[in-house]
């Protein structure tokens, strides 16, 4: 069993939809949660980083922790074609070895 | 852009030979780190890189290695390599070595075994 699960997808949604990003973790000691964003042909760039359990806004996103389900989530508000990409959560128990979930695949068409 | 800089971006070898991979960091940046990124796993952290000095590993071949040269850039070498190898390596900065979580990723290189 992966540390980390992520659905793949692809998921596709209209413009305008709201999207949820999910991942679950099976090590207690990831204590930093992380959501990057990987555009075709590019590296990941940080989207949204928290530490505690409870929500993060910012602007259209944002990311929900949950510890004692260890399930997180990253909701995407009135997406926009410019939101397809890749999005990869990552969690560290500290420093920066992160472990990255394998990615989902989003796809916002018009 | 992230200001890291990977050469090349594209390389195609043969089985059994070796190839070097580059990473400049952000002007700054201590600390140097390799990716993995295949599509069955996804990312995987190679090696970590501070000042200098290896500090962490995570799941490389003893095939590879890796170093980072006082000028802060790094070099990534695969050796005796297999088709297993054909993958998206990706190098990332940050400042420094306890900092959680922000990572400067370049824009990958892509090796193809054939």
């Amino acid at each position: 069993q992966k540390e980390v699960e992520q659905d793949p997808g692809p998921l596709s949604v209209p413009e305008g939809a709201i999207v949820s990003l999910n991942c679950t973790y099976s090590n207690s000691a990831f204590q930093y949660f992380m959501w990057y964003r990987q555009y075709s042909r590019k590296g990941p760039e940080l989207l949204m980083y928290t530490y505690s359990s409870g929500n993060k806004e910012d602007g259209r996103f944002t990311a929900q922790v949950d510890k004692s389900s260890k399930y997180i989530s990253l909701f995407i508000r009135d997406s926009q074609p410019s939101d397809s990409a890749t999005y990869l959560c990552a969690l560290t128990g500290g420093g920066n070895k992160l472990t990255f979930g394998t990615g989902t695949q989003l796809k916002v068409e018009l | 852009d992230s200001g890291v800089t990977q050469t090349p971006k594209h390389l195609i070898t043969a089985t059994g030979q070796r190839v070097t991979l580059r990473c400049s960091p952000r002007s700054g940046d201590l600390s140097v780190y390799w990716y993995q990124q295949s599509l069955d796993q996804g990312l995987q952290f190679l090696i970590h890189y501070y000042n200098g000095e290896e500090r962490a590993k995570g799941n490389i071949l003893e095939r590879f290695s890796a170093q980072q040269f006082p000028d802060l850039h790094s070099e990534l070498n695969l050796s005796s390599l297999e088709l297993g190898d054909s993958a998206l390596y990706f190098c990332a900065s940050s400042v420094g070595t306890r900092d959680t979580g922000e990572l400067f990723f370049g824009e990958g290189s892509r090796l193809t075994v054939l």
